[in-house]
């Protein structure tokens, strides 16, 4: 098992610009969500999904889209990238949250 | 607004030393508990569950008041490669709903 795979690992974007964060594990895990970790500010939730189909917002979701078509995957889109995201973000996922969370290795994005 | 709230630290301790960290939340429906384990730029690991009991792995022990809603984690002889940021995160419902995080504890152990 690969576990909680997030793709790219290093990312410096452009203001404006868009772009998607890979996630995805091979668990057959129902719950998966996204965070951004700043300094001092601790974990963040920006969206998060239990099970293929349903979506939903977290402390943090604007600016952000996700989707969930598959268990397996679960993207996150940056819109237009503003300097205010440049952030690290996690993928966690779970079989029930209930029995604690998987991440992933993280995504450092900087926008400039 | 449901929180976890935790001392920042940093604890700075001596090998050997034994170290105690402390964590309330506010919702006293909260049903799981977990400490996390957070390297410098990496991804938070699950050190341990917190039981009811209380629970002990190795050097390390949990406990979980649930009266005063406190979950506490002791770390005993403690070892350079302890020093890491420790995350109180505890699960509000029964529910598949997302685990609600403390901001960390941040632990250096000094040789």
């Amino acid at each position: 098992n690969a576990g909680v795979t997030q793709t790219p690992k290093f990312q410096v974007l452009k203001t404006g610009q868009s772009m998607t964060l890979q996630c995805a594990q091979d668990m057959n895990h129902e719950y998966m969500s996204w965070y951004r970790q700043d300094p001092g500010m601790g974990l963040r939730l920006i969206h998060y999904s239990v099970g293929a189909g349903i979506t939903d917002q977290g402390e943090v979701p604007n600016g952000y889209n996700v989707s969930r078509s598959t268990t397996e995957d679960f993207p996150l889109r940056l819109l237009s990238a503003a300097p205010s995201q440049t952030s690290v973000y996690f993928c966690a996922s779970s079989p029930r949250t209930a029995l604690g969370y998987t991440f992933g290795s993280g995504t450092r994005l900087t926008v400039v | 607004r449901k929180e976890v709230e935790q001392d920042p630290g940093p604890f700075n301790v001596p090998e050997g030393a034994t170290v105690a960290f402390n964590c309330t939340y506010s919702n006293s429906a909260s049903q799981s508990f977990f400490w996390y384990r957070q390297d410098c730029r990496k991804e938070p690991k699950l050190l341990m569950s917190v039981y009811s009991s209380g629970n002990e792995d190795g050097r390390f022990t949990a406990q979980l008041n649930r009266a005063s809603q406190y979950i506490s984690l002791l770390i005993r002889d403690s070892k350079l490669s302890d020093s890491a940021t420790y995350l109180c995160v505890v699960n509000e419902n029964s529910g598949n709903t997302p685990l609600v995080f403390g901001k960390g504890t941040r632990l250096s152990v000094i040789a």
